[in-house]
């Protein structure tokens, strides 16, 4: 009964490679995000979708393109790795037609570039 | 845009003592102000929240102050047991719409037996 699930948990993959995340929630949120930690524990948001629209796009290279098929799935496609892209990916989400919903984390993807 | 600082980084505390994180955060519109527990390896989980119009909550041995004149807001954890030794994160958002929580940066705590 997993509220909002992301897969693979672990993803190893070389530079230059192409890879994907998937998010699905089951909380009936109307808004999801994906943030990134960082080895300093960082937490980042990267993009925000609402309804299947973007919302916010912060300062993200390109390579990095959410897709939102539904309301209840937000995926992570990332082009052409980098060293630098090696992070935790968490997807999270929220009800924002309530005030102050909290976030619902996913059990985060540890991306691996080598 | 909202800046959340965190402070301190790390805390070390002997067991059965208190911990006090406290944070401050720069939009005055901001009106939620939710803590975050991350264990090793896991996901951040919401612990405690606190909404503008209150100054204090508590819950069990967690409670959470907010000072809006001063824009800060600290986290109190009393007797503190072992498995409370995780990362904290504090953040803020400026309220329904916004879409976004700022997070500081967090705060390894360590409690010692």
């Amino acid at each position: 009964d997993t509220a909002v699930s992301q897969t693979p948990k672990y993803l190893v993959t070389q530079m230059g490679n192409d890879k994907s995340i998937k998010c699905e929630q089951n909380l009936g949120h109307d808004t999801m995000y994906w943030y990134k930690q960082d080895s300093k524990k960082f937490l980042k948001i990267m993009f925000s979708y609402n309804n299947k629209e973007l919302i916010i796009n912060e300062t993200v290279p390109n390579r990095f393109s959410p897709k939102s098929p539904d309301k209840a799935h937000l995926n992570l496609h990332i082009n052409s790795l980098e060293l630098g892209d090696s992070a935790v990916y968490f997807c999270a989400s929220s009800q924002e037609r309530l005030t102050n919903s909290p976030l619902h984390f996913g059990n985060g993807t540890r991306l691996t570039v080598t | 845009g909202e800046n959340v600082e965190q402070h301190p980084s790390t805390l070390s505390v002997q067991e059965g003592d208190s911990a006090v994180i406290k944070c401050t955060y720069s939009d005055s519109a901001s009106n939620y102000f939710p803590w975050y527990k991350q264990e090793l390896g896991k996901r951040p989980q919401l612990i405690i929240d606190i909404r503008s119009n209150v100054g204090e909550k508590k819950d069990q041995r967690i409670a959470v102050t907010l000072n809006k004149t001063a824009k800060h807001f600290s986290l109190h954890i009393t007797e503190t047991q072992p498995e409370d030794s995780a990362v904290y994160f504090c953040a803020a958002r400026s309220g329904a719409g916004s879409y976004q929580l700022t997070f500081g940066k967090g705060t390894k705590l360590s409690v010692i037996p």
